[in-house]
């Protein structure tokens, strides 16, 4: 039963950089057949698509947050990360790390618990 | 770039049929996904590809899609299917995922 458990800090500074890792456990990060996804949501909000990464390190990005994101995967650690830059008061969310099944027709079938980052000083 | 249309809020009682719309230009040539999601919780998927269900999702929800409207349907609803309901395409013109707003279904 693969499991997914998003990571890191609560609590961010204006203008400084997110950084968050997911941890795929029970199944391997590197099989074919899966994308890996960040998605986020707002208190009282719904859910925005942030990216998502292939195993060879092929991303794609939403446009709206491109020139602020970065995600990147580590196979041997069977993680992936994502870094979002110059963070403001409208990034405070929580955080869900998702798979994303090309079995499925890109649905997103498995999610982590969710991280609540806050962006406060 | 593509928006999807939910209606904010749902009612219905339970035993009774719901119905969730997703509206979309042409969302009739797309894969369309469902998700619940309850307070608190990380969302579910209930519905992929239009209409079929991932292992454990009772027989109770199922979709349909065509023309510019995707439809949720979930039968003899009972109080615990209360949640918000969100769904979601892909869009190859712009390689991204697209969520829709999300609709809140009380059961009175």
């Amino acid at each position: 039963q693969v499991q997914l458990q998003e990571s890191g800090p609560g609590l961010v500074k204006p203008s400084q950089t997110l950084s968050l890792t997911c941890t795929v456990s029970g199944g391997s990060i590197s099989s074919g057949s899966y994308y890996w996804s960040w998605i986020r949501q707002p208190a009282g909000k719904g859910l925005e698509w942030i990216g998502r990464i292939y195993t060879s390190g092929s991303t794609n990005y939403n446009p709206s947050l491109k020139s602020r994101v970065t995600i990147s995967v580590d196979t041997s650690k069977n993680q992936f990360s994502l870094k979002l830059s110059s963070v403001t008061a409208a990034d405070t969310a929580v955080y869900y790390c998702a798979r994303w099944s090309a079995l499925l027709l890109y649905a997103f079938d498995i999610w982590g618990q969710g991280t609540m980052v806050t962006v406060s000083s | 770039s593509y928006v999807l249309t939910q209606p904010p809020s749902v009612s219905v009682a339970p035993g009774q049929t719901a119905r969730i719309t997703c509206g979309g230009n042409n969302i009739g040539s797309k894969s369309v996904h469902w998700y619940q999601q309850k307070p608190g919780q990380a969302p579910v998927l209930v519905v992929y590809d239009d209409s079929d269900r991932p292992s454990g999702i009772p027989e109770r929800f199922s979709g349909s899609n065509s023309g510019n409207t995707a439809t949720l349907t979930i039968s003899r609803v009972e109080a615990g299917d209360e949640a918000d309901y969100y769904c979601q395409v892909w869009d190859s013109s712009s390689d991204h995922a697209v969520f829709g707003g999300g609709t809140q279904l009380t059961v009175l």
